[in-house]
């Protein structure tokens, strides 16, 4: 299947500073790419749609001016979770989408804001 | 939009039993199914997937079944292994946008 690729795998940062995620395919172009967010023993959650060269497109509830997205090549995308707090500890996944359909996953981003 | 429903929560198994999964699904649109495995820390992996125009698909031990009429989906595992342990997702889609997950089942294989 397609490589999808994320840095950092883990960062741990003070309450309110910025952090940011990267997300990238390796081998195909993404013309989208979804960023999700898990907590603990749950499901993972869409936070916003971001598609090459537009604005992401934000899930309700989700603040479009905390979390940045950029998608500016066919292959790399960025989260950037500005002031960050502990509420937004998590782990955070993108996934690229290769075809029409399937989905590759990043190998995830935990996060703990102290 | 979606909805994706997932049953049950958790299920343990007895090393060489079956085990099954079912999600319904809420989007009559939904025309590709695919079922993730996610271990501990980990991302999940894309294990077998299915599409609308097809009712089964098999992978060596894993099977997918697909109702459309009654909007369900559900995996089956045969002779489960102590490996087979983990959280299980499914997700519905339709055309190119995000997923939709299921809450997800945590599968534990007792050796």
């Amino acid at each position: 299947g397609a490589v999808v690729s994320q840095h950092p795998s883990r960062v741990i940062c003070k309450s309110g500073t910025s952090v940011k995620i990267e997300c990238r395919s390796l081998d195909f172009q993404a013309t989208t790419m979804f960023w999700y967010r898990q907590f603990p023993k749950q499901s993972l959650m869409l936070m916003a749609t971001s598609n090459e060269g537009s604005k992401a497109t934000y899930e309700q509830g989700v603040e479009k001016d905390k979390f940045l997205i950029n998608h500016a090549s066919l292959t790399l995308s960025t989260l950037t979770v500005t002031s960050a707090h502990p509420e937004d500890s998590s782990f955070y996944i993108c996934g690229g989408q290769a075809d029409q359909e399937t989905q590759y996953f990043g190998p995830g981003t935990r996060l703990l804001v102290l | 939009g979606e909805n994706v429903e997932q049953h049950p929560s958790t299920l343990s198994v007895q090393e060489g039993d079956s085990a099954v999964i079912k999600c319904t699904y809420s989007d009559s649109a939904s025309n590709y199914f695919p079922w993730y495995k996610q271990e501990l820390g980990k991302r999940p992996q894309l294990i077998i997937d299915i599409r609308s125009n097809v009712g089964e698909k098999k992978d060596q031990r894993i099977a997918v079944t697909l109702n459309k009429t009654a909007k369900h989906f559900s995996l089956h595992i045969t002779e489960t292994q102590p490996e087979d342990s983990a959280v299980y997702f499914c997700a519905g889609h339709t055309g190119r946008r995000a997923l939709t997950f299921g809450s997800g089942t945590r599968l534990q294989v007792q050796p």
